[in-house]
């Protein structure tokens, strides 16, 4: 597609409840990064990956996070157990490559609230 | 680790006139690259301007200038000529080279630009 793309864009849940969020990156880009925006706050990272691996998953606050990318395309960002604290707006982003200073292209966000 | 401050939450200016925003950082790095996004309502962040630390002369990008002081590990940004357009939060951001092309984020300013 011609940008990043993120669904759902709202999403509302039960606290405890599991939760998908998609991200389809820019055609042809490898690297694909998460970052975890809470209100008032700037992004932080969460996890990256080159191709389809997790090139680096430090950023993940607890095991009940989750990624994967299968195929080296689309990924997914799995939160199991949800609490109100992970109510943010969840970003993705995507890169020709994960070369230091490449341009990194965001999607608009999936706005994750958990009542 | 790095961090990125921020020290302006709010600014404001006139249209047509001149903001400059400030944002410092702390590393041990000496190659790296700094960044200032803009987040418009949407959500979706916008790379405005790019500057590489080993480059000495200050980057700039039709009306934004940035002034790097490498020694101060201070990055402003400078908007001229501000349209209302520019209304947004903006988000200086920080990568140290070869780590993956991950971001670090300041805080963030929100900008009012007023008719």
């Amino acid at each position: 597609g011609a940008g990043v793309s993120q669904t759902p864009s709202n999403k509302v849940t039960e606290k405890g409840k599991y939760v998908e969020l998609r991200c389809d990156p820019i055609s042809g880009h490898t690297a694909l990064y998460w970052y975890r925006q809470s209100l008032g706050q700037g992004p932080e990272f969460l996890i990256y990956f080159q191709g389809t691996g997790a090139a680096d998953d430090s950023g993940l606050p607890n095991d009940r996070f989750f990624a994967v990318r299968p195929e080296g395309s689309v990924s997914t960002l799995k939160i199991q157990r949800t609490e109100r604290g992970d109510s943010a707006v969840y970003l993705c982003a995507s890169s020709s490559d994960s070369s230091s200073g490449n341009t990194i292209y965001f999607g608009e966000g999936s706005w994750l609230t958990v009542v | 680790a790095q961090t990125v401050t921020q020290s302006q939450p709010e600014m404001s200016v006139q249209e047509a006139e001149t903001v400059t925003l400030s944002c410092t950082y702390d590393t041990s790095e000496n190659n790296y690259y700094l960044f200032w996004y803009k987040q418009p309502p949407s959500r979706q962040m916008i790379l405005v301007i790019r500057q590489e630390a080993y480059k000495q002369q200050n980057a700039t990008e039709n009306r934004f200038s940035v002034n790097f002081q490498k020694a101060a590990k201070s990055f402003s940004l400078k908007i001229s000529d501000s349209q209302l357009g520019d209304t947004a939060m903006y988000f200086c951001a920080f990568t140290r080279n070869n780590a993956g092309n991950m971001l670090t984020f300041g805080g963030g300013t929100r900008l009012m630009v007023k008719p």
